[in-house]
């Protein structure tokens, strides 16, 4: 059973555009949301995260926002550039038990196209 | 400075050989990981050590062999590999271990090829 789900699995945007990822949840025990990039052959690289206690995050370039009702959460990337283009895993933990892993989605990824 | 360093880059070895991953942070994380990734799939948890201690291991068979010399090391030893072990190992560490999902940074990763 899928807990973080990444329903697309590829993004095409154009340059300068926002780049919009979702992921979506079903564990209502999880309380903390990681975004990462991974390019091929390489380990992910830690983006931006958000805690359930805020429903919105910035960093730069990145904003994670936070729909605990829906549970819900998406990545803007805005403007989009070239570099960006990359796989893009959205993962989740909670506090206690088994809910403490990290639990990845399967990965959308991401194109950005001059 | 957020670097985890792992060596080899590449490896590839029989199934009758032993070899070591080697990973390194620098960062005072107490909190150290192995992970396997294969081609377009999410890693997958296989050990977690914390303060040096062996926390959790995810069911992994006994041909990997994970050790913790101290707090800024973590190897991965392994021996008698099948070729469906071919992956990218990766090496994560965080701050604490309060909870498995604390930020983590990954090394680059050891691209594993088992013949």
């Amino acid at each position: 059973d899928q807990q973080v789900k990444q329903n697309s699995p590829s993004l095409s945007v154009q340059e300068g555009r926002i780049s919009i990822l979702n992921c979506d949840y079903t564990n209502s025990m999880f309380d903390y949301f990681l975004w990462y990039k991974k390019y091929p052959a390489e380990g992910p690289t830690f983006l931006i995260s958000i805690s359930s206690i805020k429903d919105k995050n910035e960093d730069g370039r990145f904003t994670v926002f936070l729909n605990k009702s829906a549970k819900h959460l998406s990545l803007h990337i805005v403007p989009s550039q070239p570099g960006d283009s990359a796989v893009y895993f959205c993962a989740a933990s909670g506090a206690a038990g088994n809910n403490r892993k990290l639990i990845w989605g399967l990965g959308t990824s991401l194109a950005v196209n001059p | 400075d957020t670097e985890v360093t792992q060596t080899p880059k590449h490896l590839v070895m029989g199934m009758t050989n032993k070899k070591s991953l080697k990973c390194e942070q620098h960062m005072g994380h107490r909190a150290m990981y192995w992970y396997k990734q294969k081609a377009k799939k999410p890693p997958e948890l296989m050990f977690v050590y914390s303060y040096e201690k062996l926390s959790i291991n995810e069911s992994v068979p006994s041909r990997f062999s994970p050790e913790c010399p101290n707090s800024s090391l973590l190897n991965l030893h392994l021996h008698a590999l099948q070729p469906e072990d071919s992956a990218l190992y990766l090496c994560a560490s965080s701050q604490l271990l309060k909870r498995i999902g604390d930020t983590q940074y990954f090394g680059p990763g050891t691209r594993l090829t088992v013949l």
